[in-house]
């Protein structure tokens, strides 16, 4: 159990470029989370997949956000048109199915808009 | 919708001290679930301690306990001996729901002063 990865673990891209990250969760959770987190404040729960299905998204995802969790395993997140308000750490999170049980977080990739 | 308030945004403790943090919530729902995470500087975020709503006996990790109090939503960390190694933000959390997404707090900067 090597844990949540993320890559990358910095990007800055200018705006209006568009950018990928990739998770890998913990290999027999079937569950997976993405946050974001600005300065100052907590994460903001974004999407949820349950195996490849994607589940739930927030309001917060606009069109210009896309995930991915093709094969039940690794996930992307894909943000279109970068704005400078997309600048944040994006959290990645996996568990086993199920209340209750702790969520395992990766390292983060944050992101600058420039 | 859930809320998770967390009015201090920063706290002091000098080593081998005793220290509480505090968060309130606001929800409607009845079965549900609330956590501390920890996360340290440039390090992932961990669980701390987990608490289910439907037992009225608060939890205990150790140094770390919790005091919940369900009539009036609140949900405190204690941590006894305070170690430098407990430097980090604290975040209360939430979860309800089939998906169990979490709804944070804002955090608090613990400090722990040698």
């Amino acid at each position: 159990d090597t844990g949540v990865s993320q890559d990358p673990r910095h990007k800055i891209t200018k705006r209006g470029q568009n950018v990928t990250f990739r998770c890998d969760p913990i290999s027999e959770h079937n569950r997976l989370y993405w946050y974001r987190q600005t300065l100052g404040q907590g994460p903001e729960f974004l999407t949820y997949f349950q195996n490849e299905a994607q589940l739930e998204k927030s309001r917060l995802l606009s069109d210009r956000f896309s995930a991915e969790r093709p094969k039940g395993s690794f996930s992307t997140l894909e943000i279109q048109r970068t704005e400078q308000g997309d600048s944040a750490m994006y959290l990645c999170a996996s568990t086993r199915g199920s209340s209750y049980n702790e969520q395992f977080f990766g390292p983060g990739t944050r992101l600058t808009v420039l | 919708a859930q809320t998770v308030t967390q009015s201090q945004p920063e706290m002091s403790v000098q080593e081998a001290e005793t220290v509480t943090l505090s968060c309130t919530y606001d929800t409607s729902e009845n079965n549900y679930y609330l956590f501390w995470y920890k996360q340290p500087p440039s390090r992932q975020m961990i669980l701390v301690i987990r608490q289910e709503a439907y037992k009225q006996q608060n939890a205990t990790e150790n140094r770390f306990s919790v005091n919940f109090q369900k009539a009036a939503k609140s949900f405190s960390l204690k941590i006894s001996d305070s170690q430098l190694g407990d430097t980090a933000m604290y975040f209360c959390a939430f979860e309800t729901g089939a998906n169990s997404k979490l709804t944070f707090g804002k955090g608090i900067t613990l400090s722990v002063r040698p």
